[in-house]
């Protein structure tokens, strides 16, 4: 099946940047991402490898390259502490793919 | 921006089986998908199916099938998610979130409030 590579953890401190990556067999496809903090429903903060919801502000970026799609945050707030996921839609069996989850951490 | 709106938390037997309901407003509902995702206490995101009403049948994950049953009543902008056989690892919080794409790739744009759903005997 498909599978979706992220880092358990990343830590950071306020004001620098943060990069979260998705890796593996991301070739082709579009990668979003999602925020969630605790007992919250997930939120949409990257669409299709790069663009960005109303709301969600230009802090948050996103790219795809080769096997690695990439969440960049800037200048982070302590308010971005969160689980952060990537997904994919394998259109070859129609079904969602979520990577396991990153928890960032502001130091 | 669509709204979901979940039904209440549920208790249940092991073996047993249970219902959610999500019920949408804000845009036309059937024209758009509703995917159902699941996430386990302190664990990561779990995609189980999905429908788009006007189209259906529903699409599921290999995981879920034979266990899992994802309908919806346009009449009533809901959608629903069957999953029976009840065992403690399907203990769980349960959202809805809307389908949307422009490329043929999905994302998840809107998200119901959650349903958890507790087996325990």
């Amino acid at each position: 099946s498909y599978v979706l590579t992220q880092p358990p953890s990343v830590s950071v401190a306020p004001g620098q940047t943060a990069r979260i990556t998705c890796g593996e067999n991301n070739v082709g496809k579009s990668v979003h991402w999602y925020q969630q903090k605790p007992g919250q429903a997930p939120v949409l903060v990257v669409y299709d490898d790069s663009d960005r919801p109303s709301g969600i502000p230009e802090r948050f970026s996103g790219s795809n390259s080769g096997n690695t799609a990439t969440l960049t945050i800037s200048r982070v707030e302590a308010g971005d502490e969160a689980d952060y996921y990537c997904q994919v839609w394998d259109m070859t069996s129609d079904q969602g793919v979520f990577g396991g989850g990153t928890k960032l951490t502001v130091l | 921006q669509v709204q979901l709106v979940q039904s209440g938390a549920e208790v249940k037997k092991p073996g047993s089986s249970v219902k959610v309901s999500c019920k949408a407003s804000g845009d036309t509902f059937g024209s758009y998908g509703i995917s159902w995702v699941r996430q386990a206490p302190g664990r990561g995101l779990e995609w189980m199916g999905g429908i788009i009403p006007l189209f259906g049948p529903a699409n599921y994950a290999q995981k879920f099938q034979g266990r899992v049953r994802i309908t919806a009543d346009i009449s009533t902008s809901t959608a629903y998610m069957d999953l029976n056989s009840l065992r403690s690892e399907d203990t769980a919080m349960y959202y809805c979130a809307r389908a949307y794409s422009t490329t043929g790739d999905e994302y998840f744009d809107s998200w119901g409030q959650g349903t958890l759903v507790t087996v325990s005997s």
